[in-house]
């Protein structure tokens, strides 16, 4: 697998936090993915990003903001998080060829 | 943007039998990329399609891109039970951007 790291692995949150999801990279890849898993959805593009600074927003991006300020790192925020961002989120790496990170099961209650 | 519907939704068979999902869009692609997800695990990229009537194949697995280039499937010869997950296509545009389908999921009955 390539070297990709998301972390937390597993968060509980109450309705109304923020929180911060790490995607980590050792790759050098240039883009980088958020995406996230409901049953019955498949997988959905929150936002990715293409370069340091470069971002775009995906199909799923309200409620949702990115950074990226090295090339190995890409944080998702949720700046209020709520009970319909409880889900599976992913990272990715790669444009042509895309390698997955484990996930993170984000809770929200 | 370009979208991709994935059909059926759900395929349960028994080991032994054959399994084939297809992935169907109503424009042109210029590629299509299948993946496997294990049931509690992370998506592992399968194969890229990018010409016209392309046919791969990878052990008992053969994919294939439509003359048209809309429409693609993958199709599962003789199943065994390590063939369960969920099989997605997804497409990227030249800028980078995925779709991914909704997945198929099999299970196999021993």
């Amino acid at each position: 697998d390539a070297g990709i790291t998301q972390s937390p692995r597993h968060k509980v949150t109450e309705t109304g936090t923020p929180v911060t999801l790490r995607c980590h990279q050792t790759e050098n890849h240039r883009y980088m993915y958020w995406y996230r898993q409901d049953p019955g959805h498949g997988l959905r593009l929150i936002h990715y990003s293409y370069g340091v600074k470069d971002t775009d927003k995906g199909e799923v991006s309200d409620g949702y903001s990115v950074s990226r300020s090295k090339t190995e790192d890409f944080l998702l925020t949720l700046e209020s998080a709520t009970s319909s961002q409880t889900s599976v989120y992913f990272c990715a790496i790669g444009s042509e060829t895309q390698y997955f990170g484990p996930g993170t099961r984000l809770l929200v209650l | 943007g370009q979208q991709v519907m994935q059909i059926p939704q759900y395929q349960h068979v028994q080991e032994g039998e054959d399994f084939t999902t297809y992935c169907n869009s109503s424009t042109t692609l210029s590629n299509i990329q299948w993946y496997k997800q294990r049931p509690g695990g992370h998506p592992v990229f399968l194969i890229q399609l990018v010409k016209s009537g392309e046919v791969k194949k990878q052990k008992r697995l053969t994919f294939q891109f439509g003359e048209a280039k809309k429409n693609s499937s993958l199709h599962i010869t003789a199943t065994q039970t390590t063939d369960v997950g969920t099989y997605f296509c997804a497409l990227f545009t030249s800028a980078g951007k995925s779709t991914f389908g909704d997945g198929t999921t099999l299970t196999v009955k021993p």
